[in-house]
């Protein structure tokens, strides 16, 4: 099974900053078959990021994915208002197709 | 557009089983996907349940797999969970959520979303 590690566990920001979430995989992940998904309270998560890197249907370009051997990282380039929420990664490439423990971005 | 729907129970007993439908509309069950139950307990991150292919193969979270069934129902186009011998570390929102592939290959994530529906194991 793969383990994912997201860090920080917290992340506070400004609006207009940049916010770097980042996910480090125990093991190689097949295919970069890694997401990222968007949850605010009361909603299920949003797919952003797939592929490591791809930006899912109507994902604004503020948000990129990027990979380094195990280690992922998904960037908001400049925070809106709407970004603040929590943040999940996943590998789907194997099953079980594992979740990262999550990184909340807060308003400073 | 496709939709996906979560109904059932809402409260289950304990040592009971949890059953729960996703009725899916806009595709059809048949249709090139891993089709996925994920559930999240109140406050904490997700967890995948598992999942079921169009062909009928499953693949289960390996912490559950003793006590879940994920199944197809073609006639109705939707899938169902069921996990048994519930506790209340079961009580969680309950997702339905799809994985598109082509030939095999994925071409996405998990790209559709259930709105989720809040199951409760309690007496």
């Amino acid at each position: 099974e793969i383990v994912l590690t997201q860090s920080p566990g917290t992340l506070s920001l400004s609006p207009g900053e940049r916010a770097t979430l980042s996910c480090r995989a125990s093991q190689s992940i097949s295919s970069s078959y890694l997401g990222w998904y968007q949850q605010k309270p009361g909603q299920a998560p949003r797919l952003l990021i797939y592929g490591a890197s791809s930006r899912a249907t109507g994902i604004p370009d503020r948000f990129s994915g990027s990979e380094s051997g195990t280690d992922f990282t998904l960037t908001i380039s400049r925070l809106e208002p709407e970004d603040f929420a929590v943040y999940y990664c996943q590998q789907y490439g194997s099953s079980p197709r594992t979740f990262g423990q999550g990184t909340k971005v807060e308003i400073k | 557009q496709v939709h996906l729907q979560e109904s059932g129970p809402g409260l289950v007993k304990p040592s009971g089983t949890l059953s729960l439908t996703c009725a899916v509309s806009g595709d059809s069950i048949s249709s090139d996907y891993w089709w996925s139950w994920v559930r999240q307990p109140p406050g904490k991150g997700l967890e995948w349940i598992g999942e079921i292919y169009h062909t009928g193969s499953t693949n289960y979270s390996p912490s559950l797999k003793s006590r879940v069934t994920i199944s197809l129902d073609k006639s109705k186009n939707q899938f169902s969970l069921k996990l048994n011998s519930v506790t209340a570390a079961d009580t969680a929102v309950y997702y339905c959520t799809r994985v598109p592939l082509v030939r095999g290959i994925f071409i996405t994530a998990l790209d559709c979303w259930g709105q989720g529906t809040l199951v409760t194991v309690s007496s």
